[in-house]
């Protein structure tokens, strides 16, 4: 079984502080590990994913495997910023897509 | 290119009743997942069609189908709705819905069941 924690709701954190949000997972096999991002009034919509390796509107995730986690990072919060951050795991048989997906984490950025 | 459209953006139904909702997907992408996003589950994974076969399936008891066109438009349904069925349905499409890649989605369909 596959299974995606985002152990906080809502996370507030004030304008220009470092953000972390937490995603830990449960998977037999090797991963495939995105993060996931919708803001208001807009679709969900992809921030990044562990094998590209790369910084998206300055965040960062490192997939962890001793630890389990792929939490998602950021030195300074803007505003803009604002949004629920979901945290997936793409499992499934034959190397097809089954997608879990956290519970989500509300990132509030306080001006 | 159009993104992945999905019709109709809001239903309301009575217990009891059936429902199909529908989803096209990004042109050129061969794979759509639909999931179920509630309030107290988040997002839960109900299948993923590729070439009209299904691949996938969540943990959702048989009322719960779908099915996969020749253009890969899909559909879902649900039959013998249920109170607790109230949900916005997602559709994300991919291209080869292999492990990785990117999922683009839909606006959703909200259904509230009364």
């Amino acid at each position: 079984a596959q299974r995606v924690t985002q152990p906080e709701k809502l996370l507030s954190v004030f304008k220009g502080a470092p953000v972390e949000l937490k995603c830990n997972y449960s998977y037999s096999g090797s991963p495939e590990l995105f993060w996931y991002v919708q803001y208001s009034r807009q679709r969900l919509q992809l921030l990044l994913r562990h094998i590209s390796r790369e910084s998206i509107k300055g965040f960062t995730a490192d997939l962890n495997k001793g630890e389990t986690s792929f939490h998602l990072k950021k030195p300074f919060a803007q505003e803009e910023d604002s949004a629920m951050y979901y945290c997936a795991l793409s499992g499934g048989s034959g190397g097809y897509q089954k997608v879990t997906f956290g519970t989500g984490t509300k990132l509030q950025v306080i001006p | 290119k159009a993104g992945v459209t999905q019709t109709p953006r809001y239903l309301i139904k009575t217990r009891g009743q059936q429902v199909t909702l529908s989803c096209s997907p990004i042109s050129g992408h061969r794979s759509v997942s639909w999931y179920q996003q509630t309030p107290g589950q988040g997002l839960q994974f109900l299948f993923e069609y590729f070439s009209e076969t299904q691949r996938n399936k969540g943990n959702f008891p048989g009322r719960f189908s779908g099915r996969q066109f020749s253009n890969s438009r899909s559909e879902m349904n649900v039959s013998t709705l249920e109170l607790g069925d109230s949900a916005l349905y997602l559709c994300a499409s991919s291209q080869t819905g292999y492990r990785g890649n990117i999922q683009y989605f839909g606006a959703g369909t909200r259904l509230s069941v009364l």
